[in-house]
């Protein structure tokens, strides 16, 4: 098992263009999260998938981000009309492992991404 | 929602000192993890304790759950635990997600 990976690493985009993360969880996972961290501070939740299914979005999630996880696996989390506060560590993580029970989540390395 | 308290903000260690880092939640848990944030940003997991004492080599944590605050201890530190040092919970009855503490910068000089 590679763990969780996240594609870009990094992203340099200009305000108001449509960018695109993608994540693969560790395999025998079916909760899948995503959370953003500025500079200085802790992780904040944005949103987290059982399955295929999206069972919470927090406030943060404007509308212009959406997130998918269409077959239960790999999920994207896509922000349109990029804006400069939108310039943040974008981090996936990973749990329940349904063989041991355990809840633990595990991240991945993160995208980061600047909008100049 | 529930409020995580990380203490103290930083921290400066000489190589081989002793360090403790508490969190305080203000509200009761599911789960509680410990991660260290290397300098690429990359969370590794050092503990999953929503309660009791684990050890794993020159750390070790503990949470007392009824009294809401978790401990982690540094043993002999070398200069590879610097970085930073969160607390994140899962609040019980709530959802899934992890609330973050603020972290702790921890530098360990040679």
């Amino acid at each position: 098992d590679t763990g969780v990976s996240q594609d870009p690493r990094h992203k340099i985009t200009k305000r108001g263009q449509n960018v695109t993360f993608r994540c693969d969880p560790i395999s025998e996972h079916n909760r899948l999260y995503w959370y953003r961290q500025t500079l200085g501070q802790g992780p904040e939740f944005l949103t987290y998938f059982q399955n295929e299914a999206q069972l919470e979005k927090s406030r943060l999630l404007s509308d212009r981000f959406s997130a998918e996880r269409p077959k239960g696996s790999f999920s994207t989390l896509e922000i349109q009309r990029t804006e400069q506060g939108d310039s943040a560590m974008y981090l996936c993580a990973s749990s329940l492992d349904l063989a041991t029970l355990s809840y633990e989540q595990y991240f991945g390395p993160g995208t980061r991404l600047t909008v100049t | 929602g529930i409020q995580v308290e990380q203490s103290p903000p930083d921290l400066i260690l000489q190589e081989g000192a002793n360090s403790t880092l508490r969190c305080n939640f203000s509200d009761s848990v599911n789960n509680l993890q410990w991660f260290h944030q290397n300098p690429w940003g990359q969370l590794i997991n050092l503990f999953y304790i929503p309660s009791g004492t684990k050890q794993n080599g020159r750390l070790s944590a503990t949470t007392v759950a009824t009294e809401r605050y978790s401990l982690l201890y540094i043993s002999s530190s070398q200069t590879t635990d610097s970085g930073v040092y969160f607390c994140a919970v899962e609040e019980e009855g709530g959802s899934e997600k992890l609330v973050f503490g603020k972290g702790m910068k921890l530098t360990v000089n040679p």
